[in-house]
């Protein structure tokens, strides 16, 4: 089983309607983040949680909201999705502290608003 | 704020040649480099970071990668390219704070047999 899975892996959804991506980690890691990838453009974040109680924003938050369920738990929504939110998300974790530690990868989730 | 640069887009290598995929970067303070490589539909999957010590660092499957402070430079290279070695690199860094990695826009790697 892998280490971040990501749920849906690929998703078709219609402009203005509400869509949530779910990331559940089993690696121990109080770190999570979600990242957004475009052709071109690489990876951008989108939010980041240090903690339970943390939220960040990220480079590309608007149109996004988060919720940290739990320590392992971590989800992203769309509240109205548009099509130029159409992209591969990825959901990533670190451990806490150390500047040095990794950032692991779940497999992505593709998106597609039409 | 940080940033990194990986200036071509698309690197095409014959195989059994040496690769060298190029990252330039910039932060406040001292970097922390990594090099991610995405293969087709996957994730994104660590190969190596320079956090501290000796310039060349060792990574997986025979890259490895060398930090130049002067030029601030951090290359992934490869002495002989394997066709399984195409595939998606990203450059990433953060700096000495409690920030989270910025990437590249990532290099695409073809390996011709």
């Amino acid at each position: 089983d892998a280490d971040v899975t990501q749920t849906p892996r690929n998703r078709i959804t219609k402009t203005g309607k509400r869509i949530m991506l779910e990331c559940s980690q089993t690696k121990g890691h109080d770190r999570m983040y979600w990242y957004r990838q475009d052709p071109g453009l690489g990876l951008r974040l989108i939010y980041y949680s240090f903690d339970v109680k943390d939220i960040n924003k990220g480079e590309i938050s608007d149109g996004y909201s988060v919720s940290r369920q739990a320590q392992a738990k971590f989800s992203l929504s769309l509240e109205s999705a548009i099509p130029n939110q159409t992209a591969l998300y990825f959901c990533a974790t670190s451990e806490e502290g150390g500047t040095g530690n990794t950032i692991y990868f779940g497999e992505g989730s593709w998106l597609t608003v039409v | 704020a940080q940033s990194v640069a990986q200036p071509e887009d698309q690197v095409n290598v014959a195989e059994g040649n040496p690769l060298t995929v190029k990252c330039t970067y910039s932060v406040s303070g001292n970097p922390y480099l990594f090099w991610y490589v995405q293969y087709p539909n996957r994730g994104l999957q660590f190969l190596l970071k320079y956090i501290t010590g000796d310039n060349l660092v060792k990574g997986s499957y025979g890259f490895e990668a060398e930090f130049n402070k002067s030029q601030t430079s951090f290359h992934l290279k490869k002495p002989s390219a394997l066709v399984s070695d195409s595939a998606l690199y990203f450059c990433a860094v953060r700096d000495s704070g409690n920030t989270p990695l910025v990437f590249g826009k990532g290099t695409r790697l073809s390996v011709i047999a």
